[in-house]
This record gives C-alpha cells, structure tokens and sequence, in this order.
C-alpha cells in the first residue's frame, strides 16, 4: 500500500527565512503525490502535484516540491515565508489517478516575526 | 456549485444519537470520497463513490457507518448510535477521475465537525 511519512509535525521557520517540509513516500509503482493546506476550520486546498511530468513542481503561493525517485521525497519548500503560510501542510500520495489519496499526519508550520 | 459543499459545517451528538452529514460536489465531479479527520491527524479514507456506486467501502470503521449516494450526485454520510471516538471532522472531495485528462486532484469541502458527547 502507498504511504507517505512527513518528519516534523512542528516546523517553526522566521517570516523571510526558507520554508521546508519534509515528506517520503511509499509506493510499489509511479506514484502520484500532492501537497495540500489546510487553514483552521478550513478544507484542504491543493498546492502542488507530481503526475510523472517534470520532477519540478511548481505550485499557488511560491511553493514548489521536487520529486527524487532515488531518495522516494517529495520535500516541500518555499524560498522566503511569509506569515500568511502559517497552516498545517499535508503530504499525499496514490497509485492511480484519481483514486483515494493517503495523507500522511501533517507539519504545523509557523511563521515567526 | 463553484466547490463542494457539506452541511452541516458543526453537529453537536449526544451518545447513541444518529447523524446524517450531507456533501453536495462539483457540478460534474463522477467520484466522491468520504473522509474522517481527527483532531491533529492526517485525514483518513472512509469510503469512495463513482456515480452511485460505491466502489470502495473498506476504511468504514464500522458496521454503524453507512454512505449513499443515490443519484450520483449529493452524498449522505450516516453514524448511526455515535460514540465519543466518532468525533472528528468529515470530508468530502469529489474529482474528475474517471475522465480523459483526470490527474487525480481532490477538491476538498469545509468539512464538517461532529463533536459526540
């Protein structure tokens, strides 16, 4: 079965500062991964995908992820945070398109002053 | 509708009530997921429709839960006699999948929180 590991449930970065969250994925064939956030009392909102195009993606609100077959991550990151990224980060995966996604638990991502 | 829409967005149970939660997708979504989000957890798979059928029940956690979806459109979540452990968010997503060109994207709704006292 897919899976995917996020390490970090708390990743406190300065409002500037380089923004990376961590995900390895688990999969016996070509994965599909996403990125999504969620904003308290809120739904997930897509970031970013990797559907087998370019092993660069690049998503909403500067964030990009970068899939490495040889190290199975999907890592996400963004070059300078802002405030407004302060959310929980779910990382997903699955081996078909279009069929049930399986997150993993989350990084908390908070932005400091 | 412009996103997926669940009602209700808060549900206050007491122990042993029944409760129906109702996800109203995207216009033209074929599949629908249900899934149950616990307080700091990642979301977890419930159960998944394509049209009215329900192709995929096996993340149901038991017997007590039950979903529909009728006419391949709106979707009902059903606990029956709820427990304190049933307290969670629930969402629903609908997709494209099943069409030409379909890379898999969830659209998440709002979710909606029951607490079970």
């Amino acid at each position: 079965a897919q899976s995917v590991t996020q390490l970090g449930s708390h990743v406190s970065v300065s409002e500037g500062a380089l923004v990376l969250l961590r995900c390895n994925y688990s999969s016996s064939v070509p994965p599909y991964l996403f990125w999504y956030v969620q904003y308290p009392n809120q739904g997930l909102q897509l970031l970013l995908k990797y559907t087998s195009a370019a092993t660069l993606v690049k998503g909403i609100n500067g964030f990009e992820a970068e899939f490495k077959k040889s190290e199975t991550s999907f890592h996400l990151t963004k070059p300078s945070a802002h405030m407004s990224d302060a959310a929980e980060y779910f990382c997903a995966v699955s081996d078909r398109a279009g069929y049930a996604l399986n997150f993993g638990k989350g990084t908390s991502l908070l932005v400091t002053p | 509708g412009a996103g997926v829409s669940q009602s209700p967005r808060y549900k206050v149970a007491k122990r042993g009530q029944d409760v129906a939660l109702r996800c109203d997708p995207i216009s033209g979504h074929v599949s629908l997921f249900w899934y149950q989000q616990a307080l700091g957890q990642g979301p977890e798979f419930l159960t998944y429709f394509q049209n009215e059928a329900q192709l995929d029940k096996s993340g149901l956690p038991s017997d007590r839960f039950f979903a529909e979806r009728p006419e391949g459109s709106v979707s009902t979540l059903k606990i029956q006699r709820t427990q304190q452990e049933d307290s969670a968010v629930y969402l629903c997503a609908s997709s494209l999948v099943g069409t030409s060109g379909s890379t898999g994207e969830l659209f998440f709704g709002e979710g909606s929180r029951l607490t079970v006292l």
